[in-house]
């Protein structure tokens, strides 16, 4: 399973775009990048996946450089609700793996 | 997207006693894993449920404490045996179809013991 590493806290205000990156050297070949939202009193939410290059959809983009080795998840225009933890985890999705999180971002809007 | 719903939502219990934590899935999903969150941490795999065979404990956990039981694809039940104000937390059940594709959470049990 590969370390992640990522900011421990953030703090943006609303209307802002937030970059989250990951540092993940040990990426495999077959690993792909998901990212997660956790409200409080709330378990993970699923947010955005991807394996390289760019992914978007409705909630955010997922920015992955040629080597593999970080990503950064793109929030456009955060608002109060968009605080609150984000987590990055990487893993091969086509095999039967335990899901390991790290230590996570903790994202704070400020009005 | 698979839905889960866990329950009950909370409980306090007392010292010594024993509560099971239902997690059911409106889908098969391949995989279910227990979780346990303090507050302010993370998430913290306990174990894989395994269906219909013994469950696959993180380090730290045992069968004897954490009996875990899969009787098919959309059930699980993680029971917390003995309690201890230690097991506070919340537990959280998930599930996916194969590993490390998206992940879905049950709202988690709140659990406080005296």
């Amino acid at each position: 399973l590969a370390k992640t590493t990522q900011p421990i806290s953030m703090d943006s205000y609303e209307g802002q775009e937030v970059n989250i990156t990951c540092s993940h050297n040990n990426i495999a070949t077959n690993d792909y990048i998901t990212w997660y939202q956790q409200f409080p009193s709330q378990g993970p939410r699923f947010i955005i996946q991807g394996y390289k290059t760019k992914v978007t959809n409705e909630v955010a983009s997922l920015f992955i450089p040629a080597d593999r080795k970080s990503s950064t998840l793109s929030l456009p225009r955060v608002s109060l609700s968009d605080t609150a933890v984000y987590y990055c985890l990487v893993g091969d999705v086509g095999r039967d793996d335990k899901i390991i999180f790290g230590k996570g971002t903790r994202l704070h809007i400020l009005p | 997207s698979a839905v889960i719903s866990q329950k009950p939502s909370r409980d306090i219990c007392q010292r010594g006693t024993s509560l099971t934590i239902q997690c059911q899935v409106d889908s098969q999903v391949t995989m279910m894993f227990w979780y346990r969150q303090q507050p302010g941490q993370s998430l913290t795999l306990i174990a894989t449920a395994n269906q219909g065979s013994e469950a696959t404990y993180e380090s730290g956990f045992v069968i004897d404490k954490f009996p875990i039981s899969r009787p098919n694809l959309t059930f699980s039940t993680l029971t917390v045996s003995n309690m201890s104000p230690e097991d506070s937390s919340i537990y959280l059940c998930s599930g996916t179809g194969t590993g490390n594709e998206k992940l879905f959470f049950g709202s988690g049990t709140q659990l406080s013991v005296l």
